[in-house]
């Protein structure tokens, strides 16, 4: 059973392409999140969502949009792909954000061409 | 605003032996949470271990534990008894309060030598 997923695992694409990362949780946490891992392994956070509701939106270009159709899911819509678009996007849910234990997705590695 | 530094960009350890990440934070609140996640090649971030800043109690979770200086702002992770499944990346986080963001240190890299 996993307890957080998100498809595609891998997307290769073109720049100036439009594409969506999916997540979904069923853990049956409220709140769920998206982060960003660079070639630097480095790991910032982009949105936030908890029932439904956005919670933190980051400096993040206006082309990504996180839509949460209810509280086990989690998807992440990109417009326009840039070249530095390219990471790790790693989803994540924890029961509330009170400082619990943030349960992560296996990633989806983008690439951008 | 808070940072989370790890000033060990790479570490090596020998199997069976017992290593220690070093971890600096800066906040300027009482109450918060720190983590320490692994991300094997695999690369899913798992956690290790988790500590609230209230509790003066080192954390522990069988071969692992913190060494939590509040004072002086700094959250260690030893590891014992290294195993060639401890080989990953190590993050040190740092999280406010409710309905606040994770801020991920910038990562150690381990690799246990056989």
């Amino acid at each position: 059973d996993t307890a957080v997923s998100q498809t595609p695992k891998y997307l290769v694409t073109q720049m100036g392409n439009d594409k969506s990362i999916k997540c979904e949780q069923n853990l049956g946490h409220d709140t769920m999140y998206w982060y960003k891992q660079d070639s630097k392994k480095f790991l910032k956070i982009m949105f936030s969502y908890n029932n439904k509701e956005l919670i933190i939106n980051e400096t993040v270009p206006n082309r990504f949009s996180p839509k949460s159709p209810d509280k086990a899911h989690l998807n992440l819509h990109i417009n326009s792909l840039e070249l530095g678009d390219s990471a790790v996007y790693f989803c994540a849910s924890s029961q509330g954000q009170g400082g619990e234990t943030q349960y992560f997705g296996p990633g989806t590695r983008l690439l951008v061409l | 605003a808070q940072t989370v530094t790890q000033s060990q960009p790479e570490m090596s350890v020998q199997e069976a032996e017992t290593v220690t990440l070093s971890c600096t934070y800066d906040t300027s609140e009482s109450d918060y949470y720190l983590f320490w996640y692994k991300q094997p090649p695999s690369r899913q971030m798992i956690l290790v271990i988790r500590q609230e800043a209230y509790k003066q109690q080192n954390a522990t979770e069988n071969r692992f534990s913190v060494n939590f200086q509040k004072a002086a702002k700094s959250f260690s992770l030893k590891i014992s008894d290294s195993q060639l499944g401890d080989a990953a990346m190590y993050f040190c986080a740092y999280m406010k309060t409710s309905y606040d963001k994770v801020i991920f240190g910038p990562g150690t890299s381990l690799s246990v030598i056989p």
